[in-house]
């Protein structure tokens, strides 16, 4: 069965460091492009970023550009989402999807990783 | 870049079809067929209904379609059924950033 199985949930304080992950199984982790995307509590899903796991090629959205890093571990098919300093306003869902389908759809999607950002 | 445009609600009772459009630019919808749906359900991650505008995963019932017209996509649900109620996101290609966007998600309500 092919599946993403996310990191549990984290609960941090401002200014701390966190990297979340996701692991991947059932396919070839080289061949498909990994994805993140946030979810803010009863919002919309906002587009992070994705990670070629073959090369580590990586792309961000401008709105998350040097907001995160995004990077991959092929050895053990996991890819990790990391912040430097941590901010209340990074409290959100996570969830980590494979792009699999045609056109950069994400065709296999990870349970999500709640981090809670609260002094 | 800014997010797709998507109506915040649209309702319809059971068996009736209803329509979601997502509207983007030319930078994004426009220029690419390149847009996929997603629904997802209260505490759920989101699932794939369509890809590259009118293509749907294998499993996904055919009452799910998709098509285009100009910057403006949309996703029609046929023969509304209760388990049909639940979120739903569309989400391009943007060439200006080379990323993706998605829309700002459309509550579907059946009444």
């Amino acid at each position: 069965e092919v599946q993403l199985v996310q990191s549990g949930a984290e609960v941090k304080k401002p200014g701390e460091s966190l990297k979340i992950s996701c692991k991947a199984s059932g396919y070839n982790f080289y061949t498909s492009w990994i994805g993140w995307v946030r979810q803010m509590p009863e919002k919309g899903l906002e587009w992070m970023g994705i990670i070629f796991p073959s090369d580590s090629d990586t792309r961000y959205s401008p709105s998350f550009q040097g907001q995160v890093t995004i990077s991959a571990d092929k050895s053990i098919s996991t890819a990790y989402l990391q912040w430097r300093s941590l901010k209340a306003s990074d409290t959100a869902m996570y969830y980590c999807a494979r792009r699999g389908a045609g056109g950069g759809a994400f065709d296999i999607w990870g349970q999500g990783t709640m981090v809670t950002v609260s002094s | 870049q800014s997010a797709l445009t998507q109506p915040a609600s649209v309702s319809g009772s059971p068996g009736q079809s209803i329509t979601i459009s997502c509207t983007g630019t030319s930078s994004d919808v426009g220029s690419y067929n390149l847009v996929s749906w997603y629904q997802q359900h209260p505490g759920k991650a989101p699932k794939l209904m369509i890809y590259e505008g009118s293509k749907r995963p294998s499993g996904v019932s055919n009452r799910f379609s998709g098509s285009k017209s100009g910057n403006t996509a949309s996703l029609t649900i046929s023969g509304l059924q209760a388990e049909d109620e639940a979120d739903y996101h569309c989400c391009s290609y943007a060439s200006s950033s080379t990323s993706g966007v998605f829309g700002t998600g459309t509550k579907v309500t059946v009444l």
